[in-house]
């Protein structure tokens, strides 16, 4: 069984500020890594993912995710954020050689404030 | 053009009634989802089909029954609707469900709320 618990429900930050979302993981097996984010009134987004190879992952919008396997954390980080950056962000967990069945944690809600 | 379109946005509606929700894809997947996301924004797998056939069925009760008449179709048919059932429906899809790296794609939500 999997489970993803994302640490803080809520993180406001200041614009152009950098800002770490944490994410911990719990698997019996081996699972690919997503973040996914949710804008207001939307579906969710692929923002990226870490399959294997190098751990430090890039994605969309400037945003970068980090695999520890050690610790178990896939945390996501900005360098400097945009008041656009505003939405829940979801981790995610799918086991590897099974169907594609994405666990999520509960999100956390970024607010950006000017 | 929208990817993965789904209606109605919005269904409100009373306990005890019955209810659709429907969910289009036009990218050509083999596998669609249902998800579910309650009050504190949780989200939770409900059914997933691939090449209309059920392969993933999450202890759903059964007033839950989803229906796919064809792979660019996924529907989710709901009986006897219970206050709890008050969330929002995501439909998704994803080009194969055996490659379970592949990004999903989603739309944007159908909010249903039981009163």
């Amino acid at each position: 069984a999997q489970s993803v618990t994302q640490l803080d429900s809520q993180v406001p930050v200041f614009e152009e500020a950098p800002v770490e979302l944490r994410c911990n993981y719990s698997s019996s097996v081996s699972v690919y890594l997503f973040w996914y984010v949710q804008y207001p009134n939307q579906g969710l987004q692929l923002l990226l993912k870490y399959l294997s190879g190098s751990t430090l992952v890039k994605g969309i919008n400037g945003f970068e995710a980090e695999f520890n396997k050690s610790q178990t954390s896939f945390h996501l980080r900005k360098p400097s954020v945009h008041i656009s950056d505003t939405a829940e962000y979801f981790c995610a967990v799918s086991p590897r050689g099974g169907y594609n069945k994405l666990i999520f944690g509960a999100g956390t809600r970024l607010a950006v404030h000017p | 053009d929208t990817a993965v379109s789904q209606t109605p946005k919005y269904l409100v509606t009373q306990m005890g009634n019955d209810k659709s929700i429907k969910c289009e894809q036009n990218l050509g997947h083999d596998t669609m989802y249902w998800y579910k996301q309650d009050s504190k924004k949780f989200l939770k797998i409900m059914f997933s089909y691939n090449n209309k056939e059920l392969i993933i069925n999450e202890t759903v009760p059964n007033r839950f029954s989803p229906k796919s008449p064809d792979k660019a179709h996924l529907n989710l048919h709901i009986n006897s609707l219970e206050l709890g059932d008050s969330a929002v429906y995501f439909c998704a899809s994803s080009q194969d469900a055996a490659r379970s790296y592949e990004k999903l794609f989603f739309g944007s939500g159908t909010q249903l709320s039981v009163l």
